[in-house]
């Protein structure tokens, strides 16, 4: 089974930065990857996926992650942050096919 | 299409009471999810429906959680008796497919607090 790790629990980033949230994963075969965010009073949106194919994804609200495997990563960028991106942010991977394991988040505060 | 819905969005009991939480799944979503996110800890799988039938209940913490499904439609899942540790914010989630073929569709959450 799949099982995924965010190092980071919180980060601060300037309106404007840029941002890169990091998220490990441990697994033998080609790993099912997603993000997901969750803005306060929402519930969580998925952000973007990797299954396979080309490492580098792209998602909603200007993100994209890259899958590398060499480092076992799946890791979440914003060239740019706006103050609505602050939010948590979770990494997740199947269990199974209907079970989802996330990692234990990420918060971002933008600061103008 | 509307979203998937949970309420209340808040509910505070006391020890021992009971309490029911409502899902109502996006419409033709057969699969329906419970997680549950704990103070300071990772979102945790509790069940998953198919339509009416319980598929995998392995995540729920004890028999005071009883999770329902009549109908195929929409969830209940109430916590009797409720203890301290139960308190956190209960995510309901509902897909056409299964996890890696269709993205999961989450509600706002219910943020139960038990004193």
């Amino acid at each position: 089974a799949q099982s995924v790790t965010q190092p980071d629990i919180h980060i601060t980033v300037s309106e404007g930065a840029s941002l890169e949230l990091r998220c490990n994963y441990s697994y033998g075969a080609t790993p099912y990857l997603f993000w997901y965010v969750q803005s306060p009073g929402q519930g969580l949106q998925l952000l973007l996926k990797y299954f396979s194919g080309d490492t580098l994804v792209q998602g909603i609200k200007g993100f994209e992650a890259e899958f590398k495997r060499s480092q076992s990563s799946f890791n979440l960028r914003k060239p740019s942050v706006h103050w609505s991106d602050a939010a948590e942010y979770f990494c997740a991977s199947p269990f199974n096919d209907y079970k989802l394991s996330f990692g234990a988040g990420t918060t971002v505060t933008v600061r103008a | 299409e509307a979203g998937v819905t949970q309420f209340p969005s808040h509910s505070v009991i006391e020890k021992g009471q009971t309490v029911t939480l409502r899902c109502d799944p996006i419409s033709g979503h057969d699969n329906l999810y419970w997680y549950r996110r704990v103070m300071g800890k990772e979102i945790k799988f509790l069940l998953h429906f198919v339509k009416e039938s319980k598929q995998d209940e392995s995540g729920m913490p004890n028999n005071r959680f009883l999770a329902e499904r009549t109908g195929g439609t929409y969830s209940t899942l109430k916590v009797q008796p409720a203890e301290l540790e139960d308190s956190g914010v209960y995510f309901c989630a509902s897909s056409q497919a299964g996890t890696r073929n269709s993205p999961l569709h989450f509600g706002n959450g219910t943020r139960l607090t038990v004193t």
